[in-house]
């Protein structure tokens, strides 16, 4: 099955840039989602088709993605910014959706 | 707007089952594929299976597969998940989710309901 890797953790300081990475196989031919998760609320989407914000979302939040890796990266970074993200992709091979193993964002 | 909103959640024996909903509302629901998604307690974001806009395909996780069946009413704009021969690692948040018309993303999520499996 599609595995997609994030590191556990970023940390960075207000008003600074974080970026998210997500590894998979040949990953840039897939299109990536990303979603916004904070403690008892539901996840939010904040990067569709690698690099498109639906509406509401700030443009401080931008992505790309190419080769083995797709990354998402928070500019400015705020207090309200500190979530755990997920990246996501469909894999038409198994017909299955696939998440990223997670990254903490702390805002220092 | 568009809501989602779970319920059907508790606790359960192993071996048990468990029905969940999703009532849906704000939107054409007969219109979009939907989805459930779980978080174990500690654990990460799993997709667990997905229902096609018409009902006509259904696709599941591995880790459900054959346990676990997925179904909407139209007539009620109401997503359910059948859970059967619950084990300790179905304990999670389960999440309804809506899939964003030919991007394969999830636009809208519900709140979630929490599925406890222990004896």
């Amino acid at each position: 099955s599609y595995v997609l890797t994030q590191p556990p953790s970023v940390s960075v300081a207000p008003g600074k840039t974080a970026r998210i990475t997500c590894g998979g196989d040949n990953i840039g031919g897939k299109s990536v989602h990303w979603y916004q998760h904070k403690p008892g609320q539901a996840p939010v989407l904040v990067i569709y088709y690698d690099s498109d914000r639906p509406s509401g979302i700030p443009e401080r939040f931008s992505g790309s993605n190419s080769g083995n890796t797709a990354t998402l990266t928070i500019s400015r970074v705020e207090a309200g910014d500190e979530a755990d993200y997920y990246c996501h992709v469909w894999d038409s091979s198994s017909v299955h959706h696939v998440f990223g193993t997670g990254t903490k964002v702390t805002v220092l | 707007q568009v809501q989602l909103v779970e319920s059907g959640g508790g606790v359960v024996q192993p071996g048990r089952s468990l029905r969940l909903s999703c009532a849906a509302s704000g939107f054409t629901f007969s219109s979009y594929g939907m989805h459930w998604v779980r978080q174990a307690p500690g654990k990460g974001l799993e997709w667990v299976a997905v229902i096609w806009y018409d009902g006509s395909k259904k696709y599941y996780g591995d880790s459900v597969k054959g346990r676990f069946t997925m179904s909407r009413d139209i007539s009620n704009n109401t997503l359910y998940l059948q859970m059967n021969s619950l084990r300790a690692e179905d304990t999670a948040v389960y999440y309804c989710a809506r899939e964003s018309s030919g991007t394969y993303s999830f636009d809208y999520w519900g709140q979630g309901t929490l599925v406890t499996v222990s004896s």
